[in-house]
């Protein structure tokens, strides 16, 4: 079944400690992103990518890094947990026209303790 | 920039009775707009978009949005909610045209609808 895949479902991580949150999909699409969803906030974007190879800020970028080597994997760095970063976090692709919109995956929830 | 703003976070309604969910954007230039929706611990799903042609769009489940340039809204409404419609909806909105923001969604801050029975 085409979509997108991510991994782990759930985590409950260590402040201080490294985590990549694993995103694939099989659709070919060019763009990427990835949101963050915190109660009463929605999603925010975090990083996005328009094309393999190029990358870009989001409206909450700090904390976190990502890259893009091909056109399926997008993988989300946090080089080091803080408390403020949990959240469930959503990886989501389109193929980069303005009307096509989003697939999501079915989230991470990352708690940081 | 383009901004979207859903004016209720939570909807409580009673089975089989209408609901109208609100939204209204933002921006500079032409947009597409979309409703998605969420179930519980699932990810967001596409429920109805308006790209052009006629104002009012429907999805398979019987939800109907309509937009209104003039008022800069795209209202999402059914006129009889089940039990399973419980989930949060999310207007989104996503320029038309070329710059940095292209193809990008730009998401409301979703409106909590619960129906009871």
């Amino acid at each position: 079944i085409a979509g997108i895949t991510q991994a782990p479902t759930s985590q409950i991580l260590a402040a201080g400690r490294r985590m990549t949150l694993r995103c694939t999909q099989d659709m070919r699409h060019n763009a990427m992103y990835w949101y963050r969803q915190d109660l009463g906030l929605g999603l925010r974007l975090i990083h996005y990518s328009n094309t393999a190879g190029t990358t870009g800020k989001g409206e909450v970028p700090d904390g976190y890094s990502v890259s893009r080597a091909n056109t399926d994997d997008f993988p989300l760095t946090l080089a080091s947990a803080v408390p403020s970063q949990t959240s469930v976090y959503f990886c989501a692709s389109s193929p980069t026209r303005a009307g096509d919109g989003y697939t999501f995956g079915s989230g991470t929830r990352l708690t940081v303790v | 920039a383009q901004s979207v703003t859903q004016l209720d976070s939570q909807v409580p309604v009673f089975e089989e009775a209408p609901v109208e969910l609100r939204c209204n954007y933002s921006s500079s230039v032409s947009v597409y707009l979309f409703w998605y929706v969420q179930y519980p611990n699932q990810g967001l799903q596409l429920l109805l978009k308006y790209l052009s042609g006629s104002t009012l769009v429907e999805s398979i489940n019987g939800f109907e949005a309509e937009f209104n340039k003039s008022q800069t809204s795209f209202h999402l409404r059914k006129p009889s909610v089940h039990i399973s419609d419980t989930a949060e909806y999310f207007c989104a909105v996503s320029e038309i045209g070329g710059g940095t923001s292209y193809g990008k969604l730009t998401f409301g801050q979703g409106t909590i609808l619960t129906v009871h029975p």
